[in-house]
């Protein structure tokens, strides 16, 4: 069964550093999403991203993010400048076709930043 | 915007007793509900999931009904067993034109099964 993915599964950087968190959707998925979760508490919706731009930001996705479809297969979110508490689980998501079906989660990305 | 309450925060039942949990939304028109189960460390599964225009879906041993007239929806597992522990998440998607289906998720709740 196709899954989403997500690499790495774990980063760790230094407070103002850049970081690229990388997710491969699955193959015939058009409607892909960002989400993140502080430990302990529930997913953060962050960004959702159709036909190569994005559909709808939360407040929490401001100027230091921003995602990217480099090419047919990964969908990546930048984070410019760390900040310590950007420290959380990041989860990829994808669903099929209108926004209202299935989104299937990627493992995550730990991200801790020092 | 849409907003989820989930309740309880933490549950504990007897291997073989039922659980249900609750969740209400505040957007009327939301239309999608999804339940979603996260085992330690791991990604959010999705469970079951009901749309607005169907009151009771069941699969198995779980089942999710929904109120739409007083904007609540519910998760029931039946004959629990030690691998549901978990935390559960209920999640609503605010109506299409304003989101592209981004998930408002509940606080979660942490179930408990004692063998």
């Amino acid at each position: 069964e196709p899954e989403v993915t997500q690499t790495p599964s774990h980063q760790v950087t230094q407070m103002g550093q850049e970081v690229i968190l990388r997710c491969v959707p699955i193959s015939n998925h058009l409607y892909f999403y960002w989400y993140r979760q502080i430990l302990g508490q529930k997913v953060e919706f962050l960004v959702s991203f159709y036909n190569n731009e994005i559909s709808e930001k939360s407040e929490i996705f401001d100027d230091q993010f921003s995602v990217e479809r480099p090419d047919g297969s990964n969908f990546t979110l930048k984070i410019r400048s760390t900040k310590l508490e950007d420290s959380a689980m990041y989860f990829c998501a994808s669903s099929e076709t209108e926004a209202r079906n299935e989104q299937f989660f990627g493992p995550g990305t730990r991200l801790t930043v020092l | 915007g849409e907003n989820v309450e989930q309740h309880p925060s933490t549950l504990s039942v007897q291997e073989g007793d039922s659980a249900v949990i609750k969740c209400t939304y505040s957007d009327s028109a939301s239309n999608y509900f999804p339940w979603y189960k996260q085992e330690l460390g791991k990604r959010p599964q999705l469970i079951i999931d009901i749309r607005s225009n169907v009151g009771e879906k069941k699969d198995q041993r779980i089942a999710v009904t929904l109120n739409k007239t007083a904007k609540h929806f519910s998760l029931h597992i039946t004959e629990t067993q030690p691998e549901d522990s978990a935390v559960y998440f209920c999640a609503a998607i605010p109506p299409y034109g304003g989101s592209q289906g981004n998930l408002i998720f509940g606080k979660g709740t942490k179930l408990s099964v004692k063998p």
